[in-house]
């Protein structure tokens, strides 16, 4: 089971670029990284997910190392409207039962 | 409209009754979850099902029942409501071609108090 560990809150400014970080150092072969974001009463939404090296979407990428055992959540030029709870996930469907999330992140951005 | 919804959003019970949550998606998505949410805690497991009429503990099932006689529902039920049972209750769905590893897509919630 891929334990995931994250830092409990960070504190950024807007426009600035953030990083936060999810270690997962037993992560096996089949494993996806995804990353989620929630706001306060409402349900997780799903940000982005990757296998390997460098994903990019319309909203942030992800950068996962060779070895796998951490993965990189960047979110450009963040705003207010970025404070949130950021989950990392380390989980693959051949295992459902394994999809468990993390305690997360805690995002604040500060005018 | 498409999406994931789920009723009712908000219920408040009695120690030892009977509750049921629904969860409905328009996809036709093959997985769907069931998760809890304390506050201040990260999301927690109920239970899962694949497919219709295949459904799999999570990591906290006890005192919890699901079925999924049709793929697009999926209602969880306690059948004896504890105190310990008050949370957030989340339902998700996904295809697993389309997102490997995790649920695609969650409801909004329903805040469930146990009094």
């Amino acid at each position: 089971l891929a334990k995931t560990t994250q830092p409990i809150s960070m504190d950024s400014y807007e426009g600035q670029e953030v990083n936060i970080t999810c270690s997962h150092n037993n992560i096996a072969t089949n494993d996806y990284i995804t990353w989620y974001q929630q706001f306060p009463s409402q349900g997780p939404r799903f940000i982005i997910q990757g296998y390997k090296t460098k994903v990019t979407n319309e909203v942030a990428s992800l950068f996962i190392p060779a070895d796998r055992k951490s993965s990189t959540l960047s979110l450009p030029r963040v705003s207010l409207s970025d404070t949130a709870v950021y989950y990392c996930l380390v989980a693959t469907y051949s295992s459902a039962s394994k999809i468990i999330f993390g305690s997360g992140t805690r995002l604040s951005i500060r005018p | 409209d498409a999406g994931i919804t789920q009723s009712p959003r908000y219920k408040i019970t009695e120690t030892g009754r009977q509750v049921t949550l629904m969860c409905h998606q328009t996809w036709s998505h093959s997985y769907m979850f069931w998760y809890r949410q304390d506050l201040g805690h990260g999301l927690r497991l109920i239970y899962y099902s694949a497919a219709a009429d295949i459904t799999d503990k999570g990591e906290v099932s006890d005192g919890y029942v699901v079925s999924r006689s049709k793929t697009e529902n999926f209602p969880l039920t306690l059948e004896s409501a504890t105190r310990s049972q008050t949370s957030v209750y989340f339902c998700a769905s996904s295809e697993p071609t389309g997102l490997a590893g995790g649920p695609g897509f969650f409801g909004p919630g329903t805040r469930l108090t146990v009094l």
